[in-house]
């Protein structure tokens, strides 16, 4: 099966500065890469996707990256606010069977 | 927030009893799952199902069973609760060649 690696565990950036989150994947039939952030306490929400027929997408501040030859994909978060601090999941997979990544906690200190 | 709701919310249970979690959706979605969130392990599917009596095992569904005797209800038992079972469980809705998957609050439980 799927097995998704999720780096680092824990990130520490300054206000303003940019983050990026990274994961590998195994299984090259997976064609589906969403990210999840989840606030203290609360369930993991949905922030961006990425299919694997695209290398890269955007919206507003995030960004995912793909690169299906060496298998991994990548979260880039730009201009980073407090708001920004959370955990978030990298997961793969596709036909409605996901793997997730061991989770990334983000800091964004003032 | 995708018409999920998980019961309970937080549970307190004993070494050895049954416990029963259910999920609720009121999106009609054909996919439902189960998840425990560890430190450090991310998110790991226990059970999932792709319809009515339709149900297949996880990466870690040893102590635990499913059933879902109708579209709208996912349930999740472990027969008889062990302290390795403390964890939060999240239920999760996708519908048919959707891929996207929409998470309910989380049940938080400790088994002492």
């Amino acid at each position: 099966g799927e097995n998704v690696e999720q780096h680092p565990s824990t990130l520490s950036v300054q206000e303003g500065d940019s983050a990026v989150i990274k994961c590998t994947y195994s299984d090259s039939a997976s064609n589906y890469f969403p990210w999840y952030k989840q606030e203290l306490g609360k369930r993991p929400q949905l922030i961006i996707d990425i299919r694997s027929n695209v290398g890269e997408k955007k919206d507003q501040r995030i960004a995912v990256t793909l690169n299906k030859t060496a298998k991994h994909f990548s979260l880039h978060i730009t201009e980073t606010q407090p708001e920004d601090s959370a955990v978030y999941f990298c997961a793969g997979g596709g036909g409605n069977m996901l793997t997730f990544g061991g989770g990334t906690r983000l800091m964004v200190k003032p | 927030d995708a018409g999920i709701t998980q019961s309970p919310r937080h549970k307190v249970t004993e070494t050895g009893t049954p416990v029963t979690l259910r999920c609720h959706q009121t999106e009609n979605h054909r996919y439902m799952y189960w998840y425990r969130q560890d430190p450090g392990h991310g998110l790991r599917l226990i059970h999932y199902s792709y319809g009515v009596k339709d149900t297949d095992k996880g990466e870690v569904s040893d102590g635990y069973s499913v059933s879902r005797s109708k579209t709208e209800d996912f349930l999740l038992t472990l027969e008889s609760a062990t302290s390795s079972q403390t964890s939060v469980y999240f239920c999760a809705i996708s519908d048919l060649d959707a891929d996207i998957q929409y998470f309910g609050a989380g049940t938080r439980l400790s088994v002492l």
